[in-house]
């Protein structure tokens, strides 16, 4: 079955400073994707970055980033510069059947940003 | 501006009625999604429909229905048969999964259902 785990129920960080949430998944597809959203405070889920699996270059979005491991089947979000803007519930998701029919999401990691 | 509407934004009814939540876009998208959040926790698919007159039960439909009669509208009713309803209600949507692309979702704001 396909899975995503995030085993960071919560992360704090301070503002300016980086930040990496934790993610990995578990697919027997070769071609897949991969997406980090964020739910803000007015829970409107929004996407951050996604990642082609067979692309080897990691994704890059302003100061968001990610770490794609393939081999290990991980994919962490790095922000830099964090800004009290970031506080939010993030979501790893992909998109892991052979269907393409559906994502599969984490259960979440709350960030807060502290000034 | 193309995007994902649903309403109301609150709605609150009595144990034992049925209720329709609203989902409708206009990005043109084939695929439509309905997810339960509970707080503190990801989203649950409920239900699922790539193309008009056709859908599909995801993890948690049991007390969940839906039509999909038009691309543009996707509604969710939930019925009395559903043991705890009270939750947060995200719609979502996405091109065909089936033309090989990213099936990156895009969400609405969401409905937060109160039954008491």
């Amino acid at each position: 079955a396909q899975t995503v785990t995030q085993s960071q129920p919560e992360m704090s960080v301070q503002e300016a400073e980086t930040v990496t949430l934790s993610c990995t998944y578990d697919t027997s597809e070769s071609n897949y994707y991969l997406f980090w959203y964020k739910q803000p405070p007015s829970r409107q889920m929004i996407l951050v970055i996604r990642q082609e699996a067979y692309k080897q270059q990691n994704a890059t979005e302003n100061r968001f980033s990610v770490n794609f491991q393939k081999a290990a089947k991980s994919f962490s979000l790095k922000i830099s510069d964090s800004q009290l803007g970031d506080t939010a519930m993030y979501f790893c998701a992909g998109d892991l059947e052979t269907s393409g029919s559906r994502l599969t999401f984490g259960e979440g990691t709350q960030l807060t940003v502290n000034p | 501006d193309g995007g994902i509407t649903q309403s109301p934004k609150y709605l609150f009814r009595k144990e034992g009625q049925n209720v329709t939540l609203s989902c409708e876009q206009n990005l043109n998208h084939d695929a439509m999604y309905w997810y339960r959040q509970d707080p503190g926790q990801g989203l649950r698919l409920i239900y699922y429909s790539q193309i008009v007159n056709d859908f599909q039960k995801g993890d948690i439909a049991e007390g969940y229905s839906v039509s999909r009669e038009k691309k543009e509208s996707f509604p969710l009713t939930v019925t009395s048969a559903q043991k705890n309803p009270t939750a947060f209600y995200l719609c979502a949507s996405s091109i065909n999964p089936g033309q090989g692309a990213s099936i990156e979702q895009y969400f609405g704001p969401g409905t937060r259902l109160t039954v008491t």
